[in-house]
């Protein structure tokens, strides 16, 4: 499977725990996304990077959520201090930037469910 | 005011209707768009491209309208496994951020 791959698919967690997720984009993209998306609402845009710069984070995001892409490959979301209201799906997408339009689609991994309780 | 505002529906059609959706967007500098569909629980797929000279692909057909800002799709002869929900994806001019809508829900009754 060449497709964007998210782990854990699904994560049950207390609140006040810390939890992380990973994403493997596809091979050789350089662009990666978050985003966050709840029952009746399309994803929200948390933040992405471009090879392993991050190029812009939401305001939305709380200072509890952290994501790194160390080495322009795999991404990791960090949650700390896990609250009821964090309880969603998030996605990872990626997508190979070339500046021009044809190749910018981006591919959505099957996302990583969230409960918090 | 949302910078990508759609109608959540849901749209209930009966098989082999026609249905369309239409899709409004703040941001005049955006340069691509994109429709994509989402079944309950899953991850959202890419469904096709809107381009500025309308596109069209089987039984469905995109069209942009840069000047009213909106997109739209439109779904001919609807079958049941067109149930789902539509996003509308804008992509912002300079960073390339995909903004999504909220989704417009589409429920094809037999």
């Amino acid at each position: 499977d060449t497709g964007v791959s998210q782990d854990p698919r699904h994560k049950i967690t207390k609140r006040g725990q810390n939890v992380t997720f990973r994403c493997d984009p596809i091979s050789e993209h350089n662009r990666l996304y978050w985003y966050r998306q709840t029952l009746g609402q399309g994803p929200e845009f948390l933040t992405y990077f471009q090879n392993e710069a991050q190029l812009e984070k939401s305001r939305l995001l709380s200072d509890r959520f952290s994501a790194e892409r160390p080495k322009g490959s795999f991404s990791t979301l960090e949650i700390q201090r896990t609250e009821q209201g964090d309880s969603a799906m998030y996605l990872c997408a990626s997508s190979s930037y070339t500046g021009t339009k044809e190749r910018n689609t981006i591919y959505f991994g099957e996302g990583s469910w969230l409960t918090v309780v | 005011r949302k910078e990508v505002e759609q109608d959540p529906g849901p749209f209930n059609v009966p098989e082999g209707a026609t249905v369309a959706f239409n899709c409004t967007y703040s941001n005049s500098a955006s340069q691509s768009f994109f429709w994509y569909r989402q079944d309950c629980r899953k991850e959202p797929k890419l469904l096709m491209s809107v381009y500025s000279s309308g596109n069209e692909d089987g039984r469905f057909t995109a069209q942009l309208n840069r000047a009213s800002q909106y997109i739209s799709l439109l779904i001919r002869d609807s079958k049941l496994s067109d149930s789902a929900t539509y996003l509308c994806v804008v992509v912002t001019s300079g960073t390339y951020k995909y903004i999504f809508g909220t989704g417009t829900r589409l429920k094809v009754l037999a």
